[in-house]
């Protein structure tokens, strides 16, 4: 089975624009969270996704959102970017049960200038 | 507030040797934690992962061992490698649909 995808894989924006993030879970995965990892917070919670609806939210601002597709593909878009938003964004998917691993993908490096 | 943290953001260990690598959890309703490895410039790989109706959960090099009395998790790895050298973190489930990770422990495998 392949693994969690992520695209892009770097980015580099400018202060003030949006950017898009893309993540494909493993086939049959149903549930796609989304993390924020900077070295001085760590890995944090922004949201998780399953069947189309968000189910759980981290205490991020309404700039970052998300979505999921019915293959159960997620995106995740960040408006009005700021300098302290670089950082690497990593997706994760699991099938059903909410005790069940989360498996990563390599994350999307995002640079804002 | 809920948190999940590691000792010793650092831990350098000879090749050959056992490593341990700490956490402590904050809160007692978490039943079930994982230990994931992440490698420069790559997402969390899962490692072990343990319930909290068991004390000790083994895999291939690694032993996971949970104290619920004094909420501690370690990992251990034995024989450590070269290629053991990431940063590990451990996460615990407090609730539903909820994960919160620790911080990590950056493991120097020194030759």
């Amino acid at each position: 089975k392949a693994g969690v995808t992520q695209t892009p894989r770097y980015l580099i924006k400018t202060r003030g624009q949006q950017v898009t993030l893309s993540c494909s879970p493993i086939s049959g995965h149903r549930s796609v969270s989304w993390y924020q990892q900077t070295p001085g917070q760590g890995l944090q919670f922004l949201f998780e996704y399953f069947s189309e609806t968000q189910r759980n939210k981290g205490n991020f601002p309404g700039r970052f959102s998300g979505r999921q597709f019915s293959n159960s593909r997620s995106e995740m878009n960040v408006s009005t970017l700021e300098l302290g938003d670089s950082a690497l964004y990593l997706c994760a998917s699991r099938s059903n049960s909410d005790q069940e691993t989360q498996y990563f993908g390599p994350g999307t490096r995002l640079l804002v200038l | 507030g809920e948190s999940v943290g590691l000792h010793l953001p650092t831990l350098s260990v000879q090749e050959g040797d056992n490593s341990i690598i700490n956490c402590a959890y904050s809160n007692s309703a978490s039943d079930y934690f994982i230990w994931y490895k992440q490698e420069s410039g790559k997402g969390p790989q899962f490692i072990i992962d343990i319930r909290s109706n068991m004390d000790k959960r083994q895999g291939q090099r690694v032993t996971v061992l949970l104290n619920k009395t004094v909420k501690h998790l370690s990992l251990q790895i034995a024989a450590t490698q070269p290629g053991d050298s990431a940063v590990y973190f451990c996460a615990e489930t407090p609730g539903t649909y909820k994960y919160i990770f620790g911080t990590g422990t950056r493991l120097k495998v020194l030759a």
